[in-house]
């Protein structure tokens, strides 16, 4: 069965420093990745995807990801937070068929000053 | 175009009633789905749609209905509410034929049921 795990379910970081959250999968088949992110009160949108091809993904708001089949992992970073970054992000797996996905716990940003 | 359209935003319900949430998207597309989010559970898929007249279980479905008689609407129904039912309900739709076609959500209900 396909799952996902995020570790952290909370990260902190100071604006100007590196983002990096963490999403691990376990899937079967070749998996299909997504990363989501969802400001307060808001529904999700999506922040990058991985299919097939090119393995380092780039996304919206200068965030990316890169699919690392050997250690089954699809991290999300960015080079400098910034405070509009203060969100909570979804890591996601599509296993096969139709609009079937598998989402990790989420890991809510903080961004300081 | 407005997206993916969810009423009503808020909901408190009693034990054992029934409501039903509202989902409507205008961009067209053959595939909807509904998910719950729940505080350290990311979401999970309920129900889902891959168009008009054919609807499918997700993970979660029990205690919820749904029906798709046209392609904008997807309602779903709570038949008689329980407490394990208070959640953040997310409607979704994307385009068919590829499943890794983005999901597009909509704002959401948050629903409590006392």
């Amino acid at each position: 069965a396909q799952s996902v795990t995020q570790l952290g379910s909370h990260v902190s970081v100071s604006e100007g420093a590196l983002v990096l959250l963490r999403c691990n999968y376990s899937s079967s088949v070749p998996p299909y990745l997504f990363w989501y992110v969802q400001y307060p009160n808001q529904g999700l949108q999506l922040l990058l995807k991985y299919t097939t091809g090119a393995t380092l993904v780039k996304g919206i708001n200068g965030f990316e990801a890169e699919f690392k089949k050997s250690e089954t992992s699809f991290h999300l970073t960015k080079p400098s937070a910034h405070m509009s970054d203060a969100a909570e992000y979804f890591c996601a797996v599509s296993p096969g068929g139709y609009n079937k996905l598998i989402f990790g716990a989420g890991t809510r940003l903080a961004v300081h000053p | 175009n407005a997206g993916v359209t969810q009423t009503p935003k808020f909901q408190v319900l009693k034990t054992g009633q029934s409501m039903t949430l509202q989902c409507a998207q205008d961009m067209n597309h053959e595939y909807m789905s509904w998910y719950r989010q729940d505080p350290g559970m990311g979401l999970r898929l309920i129900h889902y749609s891959v168009g008009a007249g054919i609807t499918d279980q997700g993970e979660v479905p029990n205690g919820y209905n749904v029906s798709r008689s046209t392609t904008e609407d997807f309602p779903l129904r709570l038949l008689s509410a329980a407490p394990s039912q208070t959640s953040v309900y997310f409607c979704a739709s994307n385009t068919g034929g590829q499943h890794y076609n983005e999901q597009f959500f909509g704002p959401g209900t948050r629903l409590t049921v006392l």
